[in-house]
C-alpha cells in the first residue's frame, strides 16, 4: 500500500506558541489530504480537507484561524496549530487517498501526531 | 448524519478463538467499505476492504461479511492471537473520497 509519514510523532510545547505538523505523501502524489483529531478512547474526527493549491475545507466548528492548514504540493500538506492552548492537546491525523485505475481509492494515514500543551 | 454504528464497543476473546465486529449504517451513497486497525499511539492501519457487490471476502485471518439489504457488515478474525489486541474502526466512503467512521472496538485477545 501507499506510504502516508507524518511528523513530528509527538511534540511539547507551551501555551500560546504555535506548532507545525507535515503529512507527505511518499511514494504517491495527494491531490487530497484529509486532517483528523482524535481523543483518547474516541473515534477519528474530521477536522479539515486540504487540497493542493487552493483553500483547504472546513468542518463546521473547527476554527480555520486556529488551525491552519497549507498544501503547497502535492507530497506534502502541514497543519499548523497557532496559539496553542492545553485544550488543543490531542493526537492528531493526516490522511490521503490514493486511487489506482479500476480500483477504489484507499485511505492511507500517518502515524499521527501526539500534541501536549503544558 | 454520515454515520456508521459499530459494536460491541469492546470485545476479549481467548488466543485461538474469533473476534466478530459489527457494523451497521443507513446511507445507501455509501460505496466503499474498509476496516482499520490502529494500535496505542499510532495512525489506523488499512486492513481490509469490500464493496457492497461483494456479499464476503477473506484475506489471511480477516474476513468480511457484507450484507447489503440489511445494511451491515462485519468482521471476523479468526484464530485471533495476542497481536491483534488493538481498536477496529469500520468505515464507509462516500461522496469525493470522504470517510464516515465507526466510534471503535477495543479488542482484546488474552493468551
Amino acid at each position: 500500500g501507499a506510504v502516508v509519514s507524518q511528523h513530528p510523532s509527538w511534540v511539547i510545547c507551551k501555551s500560546g506558541t504555535s506548532v507545525k505538523i507535515e503529512c507527505r505523501s511518499l511514494d504517491f502524489q495527494a491531490t487530497t489530504m484529509f486532517w483528523y483529531r482524535q481523543f483518547p478512547k474516541q473515534s477519528l474526527m474530521l477536522m479539515a480537507t486540504s487540497n493542493e493549491g487552493s483553500k483547504a475545507t472546513y468542518e463546521q466548528g473547527v476554527e480555520k484561524d486556529k488551525f491552519l492548514i497549507n498544501h503547497a504540493s502535492l507530497t506534502l500538506s502541514t497543519l499548523t496549530v497557532t496559539s496553542a492552548h492545553p485544550e488543543d492537546s490531542s493526537f492528531y491525523i493526516c490522511s490521503a487517498r490514493w486511487s489506482t485505475p479500476g480500483r477504489n481509492t484507499e485511505a492511507f494515514f500517518g502515524q499521527g501526531t501526539r500534541l501536549t500543551v503544558v | 448524519q454520515q454515520q456508521v454504528k459499530q459494536s460491541p464497543q469492546s470485545l476479549i476473546v481467548q488466543k485461538g478463538g474469533i473476534s466478530i465486529i459489527n457494523c451497521a449504517y443507513e446511507n445507501t451513497a455509501f460505496d466503499y467499505f474498509p476496516w482499520y486497525q490502529q494500535f496505542p499511539g499510532k495512525g489506523p492501519a488499512l486492513l481490509i476492504a469490500i464493496r457492497p457487490d461483494v456479499s464476503e471476502k477473506k484475506e489471511g485471518r480477516f474476513t468480511i461479511s457484507f450484507n447489503k439489504s440489511a445494511k451491515q457488515f462485519s468482521l471476523h478474525i479468526m484464530d485471533s492471537q495476542p497481536g491483534d489486541s488493538a481498536t477496529y474502526f469500520c468505515a464507509a466512503f462516500y461522496g469525493n473520497n470522504r470517510l464516515a467512521f465507526g466510534k471503535g472496538n477495543q479488542v482484546v485477545v488474552i493468551p
